[in-house]
């Protein structure tokens, strides 16, 4: 079980490129978390998605920012435009999903350089 | 905004002392979950705690909740190097999935 995978590991884009970080979740499950970290900092909830739908949305930025989780494939987070600002870890986690705990299994993360 | 803060911040102890970290959260809770993060990884799920339990052991973890409160408390007895990691608390709520993550505290053992 190869867990949640997360690529790139690593990514350097210059101001106003797009970035694109993609997710795998873990075997059997199907509801999909993005998360941001700042250094030093906690976890900042960004999207929840399950196959095909966002369900809540709460802690994605307006503009220049999106996620997708398709029928086929990993789900993706979308950067355009990136800024200075957008310099981050960002960690994806899934879930089983449905009644009862909600336990997360985390990616590795994938760390965001604008330079 | 977070739902959780952990206090301290940052904890240094020496090898084989007992290490208490706290978290305090805002509104009501289905359950609560510690996390640990070594540095420069992602979170590794520790332990989860129902709004209905007290206390609850996992090897050398102890966690407590105190509702009426809105706080909890993981405790990691007999503390060893590996156990040097970031630890954070995170709570969802009745009907929300999502979980919201504390600002985390930083746990050094000293060897």
């Amino acid at each position: 079980n190869a867990g949640v995978m997360q690529n790139p590991r690593h990514l350097v884009r210059r101001r106003g490129q797009e970035a694109r970080l993609r997710c795998s979740p873990m075997k059997g499950h199907s509801h999909v978390y993005w998360y941001r970290q700042l250094p030093e900092e906690g976890l900042k909830f960004m999207v929840y998605l399950q196959k095909e739908n966002i369900i809540d949305e709460s802690g994605m930025p307006k503009e220049r920012f999106s996620a997708e989780f398709p029928k086929e494939g990993p789900s993706i987070l979308r950067i355009q435009q990136v800024v200075r600002g957008d310099s981050a870890a960002y960690f994806c986690a899934s879930s089983r999903g449905g009644a009862g705990a909600n336990v997360l299994t985390f990616g590795a993360g994938s760390r965001l350089t604008v330079l | 905004s977070q739902q959780g803060e952990e206090d301290p911040q940052a904890l240094s102890i020496q090898e084989g002392e007992n290490a208490t970290m706290n978290c305090s959260y805002k509104t009501s809770i289905n359950n609560l979950q510690w996390y640990r993060q070594n540095s420069g990884r992602g979170l590794v799920h520790l332990i989860l705690i129902r709004s209905n339990e007290r206390e609850k052991h996992s090897g050398r973890l102890r966690v407590t909740l105190d509702t009426s409160k809105k706080s909890s408390s993981l405790l990691i007895t007999a503390s060893r190097a590996a156990d040097t990691a970031s630890y954070f608390c995170a709570t969802d709520n009745f009907g929300n999935e999502k979980l919201t993550f504390g600002t985390g505290t930083r746990l050094t053992i000293i060897p």
